[in-house]
């Protein structure tokens, strides 16, 4: 199976700021990616996915990710986040060998004003 | 819109006693899911079905049972809870190609029930 990498357990940052939240994997073989975010006591909701395509993915909430082939890497970005946006945020890979979902551990996102 | 509910948000059990978590989903999805959320952890998968009286094993079954005789429908057991399966459980369901499509759709996005905190002592 493969594993996914979550490079920050926690992001503090400032309403309006910009923020990028790391998600790293590895695989050999081709995968599908996704972001989903859990807003505090409810369920985890997809926010985007890559399947094929442009590697540059517009999700909900002005949130978009990159998906860089050679770096194994899809990262999210907003560029000026609301208090709202404060939730967890869950990195996800599907490698098209066994089509389990994997997660990876997730980011904490804390917007303060 | 797509609901997933889950049979309750907290529960308390004593070591050694046998444990159901339900799960339904209204959107005649094919495939459905458990995992555990532990902090640090992420999600972890304890088993999946994708049809009717399917079930396959995920990254951490051991110590969980299964069972889906409607489609809508997703138990998950603990035959005998211990203090290590305290945990947030989480149940989810995904749309797919036609019954017996396989595993070929579970890439599909899933939609999550709210969880299960189940803790026991």
């Amino acid at each position: 199976a493969q594993s996914v990498t979550q490079l920050d357990s926690q992001v503090p940052v400032f309403e309006e700021a910009p923020v990028e939240l790391r998600c790293n994997y590895s695989s050999s073989v081709s995968v599908y990616l996704f972001w989903y975010v859990q807003y505090p006591n409810q369920g985890l909701q997809l926010l985007l996915k890559y399947l094929s395509g442009s590697t540059l993915v517009k999700g909900i909430n002005g949130f978009e990710a990159e998906f860089n082939k050679s770096q194994t890497s899809f990262h999210l970005r907003k560029p000026s986040v609301h208090i709202s946006d404060t939730a967890e945020y869950f990195c996800a890979v599907v490698s098209l060998n066994d089509y389990k979902l994997s997660f990876g551990a997730g980011t904490t996102v804390t917007v303060r004003a | 819109d797509v609901k997933v509910t889950q049979s309750s948000r907290y529960l308390v059990k004593r070591t050694g006693e046998k444990v159901f978590l339900e799960c339904v989903q209204d959107m005649d999805h094919e495939n459905m899911f458990w995992y555990r959320q532990d902090p640090g952890l992420g999600l972890r998968l304890i088993y999946f079905s994708y049809d009717v009286k399917m079930k396959e094993k995920g990254d951490i079954p051991e110590g969980y049972s299964v069972s889906r005789e409607k489609k809508e429908r997703f138990s998950l057991i603990l035959e005998s809870a211990s203090t290590n399966q305290t945990s947030m459980y989480l149940c989810a369901s995904s749309g797919g190609g036609t019954a017996g499509a396989g595993p070929l759709t579970l890439y599909n996005e899933q939609f999550f029930g709210p969880g299960t905190r189940l803790t026991v002592l």
